[in-house]
């Protein structure tokens, strides 16, 4: 069964920590991952996609096919950075998104 | 551009009304997917439609439907509406990809559903 996997509901870390958002995934053939995000009062949009191997505010994502897994990373979390956190698997036209992980940064 | 706008943005019904959801998809976009959004069970997909046809549909009742038009903008419908229903429902539109590799999906503001 294809599945998204984001086992921490809340993660909640000090300015300047370092940050690492789990996501876990069930998907037979070459998975297209993404993080989307969700900050407060704002629609959701991507952060990132596997594919693109890119850093976006700061923000990082290897695709680890032996483990399974698309954990998200950035070295020093802003306050800014407090939001909802989505893992999703791209498949056959649609998303499959995990639960979500809400990130709160502390000053 | 201007991004996926979703009508109405708010909505309360009662049980066993029906209701039809609009999404105006990005200008170029000709996908366009909706889903369901609540606390207990997070985001689900309901269906995706290219160039008005459905080209896959998730795991809902037949109570939801959809469809899409020749200038890509797609309407939902629940019918016989229950209160399980109360959700907020995202629109996200996408280029096609010629492979039919998954595109990124942009997402509409969503519409808030009570039902009562």
């Amino acid at each position: 069964a294809q599945r998204v996997t984001q086992p921490e509901k809340l993660l909640s870390v000090f300015k300047g920590a370092p940050v690492e958002l789990k996501c876990n995934y069930s998907y037979s053939g070459s998975p297209e991952l993404f993080w989307y995000v969700q900050y407060s009062r704002q629609r959701l949009q991507l952060l990132l996609r596997h594919i693109s191997r890119e850093s976006i505010k700061g923000f990082t994502a290897d695709l680890n096919k032996g483990e399974t897994s698309f954990h998200l990373k950035k070295p020093f979390a802003q306050e800014e950075d407090s939001a909802m956190y989505y893992c999703a698997l791209g498949s056959s036209y649609k998303l499959i998104f995990g639960s979500g992980t809400r990130l709160l940064v502390r000053p | 551009k201007a991004g996926v706008t979703q009508t109405p943005r708010y909505l309360i019904k009662t049980r066993g009304q029906q209701v039809t959801l609009s999404c105006s998809p990005i200008s170029g976009h000709r996908s366009v997917s909706w889903y369901q959004q609540t606390p207990g069970q997070g985001l689900q997909f309901l269906f995706e439609y290219f160039s008005e046809t459905q080209r896959n549909k998730g795991n809902f009742p037949g109570r939801f439907s959809g469809r899409q038009f020749s200038n890509s903008r797609s309407e939902m419908n629940v019918s016989t509406l229950e209160l399980g229903d109360s959700a907020l429902y995202l629109c996200a539109s996408s280029l096609a990809h010629p492979t039919g590799a998954q595109e990124t999906q942009y997402f509409g503001p969503g519409t808030r559903l009570l039902v009562l």
